[in-house]
């Protein structure tokens, strides 16, 4: 099966900084991935698909990027409602792994 | 408005089963698979499986064969995942969430493993 590992687990940034967290495949996915957040006690939240289509609603400082094995999320400008953990998830075909998580906190 | 409500918590004891239902509306419940995540206290995100709710088709993760059921009534809208023989391990937060690239997820049912 295909692996997806993120990088790093956990992070600490200050308001206004341009943040990114990267995903790896074990294999080439083509552009399916997906980008969720998850904040505690809440369901995750989907904020890109289609490695760099933003889901609607979501504000536009979120972006993605990437093809193949390599993709990245960046937020432009940190926000403290972000704090949250962030997970890629492959979209191509069964099993649909996710990463194992990027912890983003203030600093 | 799309929306997916998930049955509530369940305590159980180890070798026992779990079935937990997901009702969807606000959309065309067969136009859509639902897929079961699940995530084990203070850990990352699981993906368990689909149905496609219009032809009953399945798909489960290797790690759930034999223990894992996914069902649906689309009279109802309401998708289902039965997980037998629990284990201390299963506990776990249960999401349902509609498509792969799942725009809407259920608000979770804790299912808690315990003798």
């Amino acid at each position: 099966d295909i692996q997806m590992t993120q990088s790093p687990s956990s992070l600490s940034a200050s308001v206004g900084d341009r943040v990114t967290i990267t995903c790896r495949a074990s294999q080439g996915i083509s552009n399916y991935l997906a980008w969720y957040q998850q904040k505690p006690g809440k369901a995750p939240k989907l904020l890109i698909y289609a490695a760099s289509t933003l889901q609607s609603g979501v504000p536009s400082r979120f972006s993605g990027s990437g093809s193949g094995t390599d993709f990245t999320l960046t937020i432009s400008s940190l926000q403290p409602e972000d704090v949250a953990t962030y997970y890629c998830q492959r979209s191509n075909i069964a099993p649909y792994t996710f990463g194992q998580g990027t912890k983003l906190e203030i600093k | 408005q799309v929306q997916l409500v998930q049955s509530g918590d369940e305590v159980k004891k180890p070798g026992a089963s779990v079935k937990v239902s997901c009702k969807a509306s606000g959309y065309t419940f067969t136009g859509y698979w639902i897929h079961w995540v699940r995530q084990a206290p203070g850990q990352g995100l699981e993906w368990m499986g689909w149905i496609n709710p219009n032809s009953g088709d399945t798909n489960y993760v290797q790690n759930f064969q034999g223990r894992v059921t996914m069902t649906s009534d689309t009279s109802i809208s309401t998708a289902y995942m039965e997980l037998t023989s629990l284990r201390s391990d299963d506990t776990a937060v249960y999401y349902c969430a509609r498509g792969v690239g799942g725009d809407y997820w259920g608000q979770g049912t804790l299912v808690t493993v315990s003798s």
